[in-house]
C-alpha cells in the first residue's frame, strides 16, 4: 500500500540550513506537500510540488523532488527559532477527493 | 484560513460511552476530512465527506462514523469509545487552488482522552 516515511528529528543551529527529507512509494502520487505543525496547533500548508516538477522555490523555502527514487526534501535556509515545528511531507494522487497520506513527521528543532 | 472550528477542544471521556466532534466551516468548501494523529503515524484518515450526505471511508474508520447534513458541519462520532481512541482529531477541507494543488485547510484539532 501507500507509504510515506521521514526522520523522527532533526537539530540545527539559527542561520544554518535545514534539510528534511521524505520518501513515499507511491509511484503515481500527482502532489507532493509540506505541512507545518507549531505545538497545539493544527497543520499549515507550507509549499507544495506537482509531480512534474523536480524543483520549486519559495523564498526561504525549496523543494526538491526525485520522482525516479520517489525522495521528496525540503530545505530550509537561514533557519530561525520561529521555524521549530513538526513537518509533515504528504503525497496525494490527487483526483476528485485528493485524499492525503501523511509521513510520520519530523520534529525540527533550531538552537540559538 | 477556511475559518474551521472544532468543538469541544478538549474532551476526557470513559470507555463505552458515546461521542460526538464537531466541525464548522464557513467557506462553503464541498470536501470534509476527518483524521487522527498519534505519535509515530503522521495522520491519518478517519472518514472524509465529498458532499451533503455523501461520506466514504478512510483507512481508520473502524469504530468511527460520521454525518454530514450541511455543507458547513460535520460531525465524527464514537458510539463507544475505547481507549485506543484517546488521540488528536483534526478536521479539515479541500479548496481547488488555481494553478496550484489542491490545499487541504486543517482546523485547530480535539484532543480526546479516553479513560
Amino acid at each position: 500500500g501507500e507509504d510515506v516515511e521521514q526522520s523522527l528529528f532533526l537539530s540545527v543551529r539559527e542561520g544554518d540550513s535545514s534539510v528534511i527529507n521524505c520518501t513515499y512509494t507511491d509511484s503515481s502520487s500527482t502532489y507532493l506537500y509540506w505541512y507545518k505543525q507549531e505545538p497545539g496547533a493544527g497543520l499549515q500548508l507550507l509549499t507544495y510540488i506537482f509531480s512534474n516538477m523536480d524543483m520549486k522555490q519559495d523564498q526561504r523555502l525549496t523543494v526538491l523532488l526525485n520522482k525516479k527514487d520517489k525522495h521528496l526534501s525540503l530545505r530550509i535556509a537561514d533557519t530561525q527559532t520561529g521555524d521549530s515545528a513538526i513537518y509533515f511531507c504528504a503525497e496525494s494522487t490527487g483526483g476528485a477527493t485528493n485524499k492525503l497520506i501523511f509521513g510520520t513527521g519530523t520534529l525540527l528543532a533550531v538552537q540559538p | 484560513d477556511a475559518g474551521i472550528t472544532q468543538s469541544p477542544r478538549h474532551k476526557v471521556t470513559e470507555t463505552g460511552t458515546p461521542v460526538t466532534l464537531r466541525c464548522h466551516q464557513t467557506e462553503n468548501h464541498r470536501y470534509m476530512y476527518w483524521y487522527r494523529q498519534d505519535p509515530g503515524h503522521g495522520l491519518r484518515l478517519i472518514h472524509y465527506s465529498y458532499g451533503v450526505k455523501d461520506t466514504d471511508k478512510g483507512e481508520v474508520s473502524d469504530g468511527y462514523s460520521v454525518s454530514r447534513s450541511k455543507t458547513e458541519d460535520f460531525l465524527l462520532t464514537l458510539e463507544s469509545a475505547t481507549s485506543s481512541q484517546t488521540s488528536v482529531y483534526f478536521c479539515a477541507t479541500l479548496t481547488w487552488g488555481e494553478g496550484h494543488g489542491n490545499e487541504q485547510f486543517f482546523g485547530p484539532g480535539t484532543r480526546l482522552t479516553v479513560l
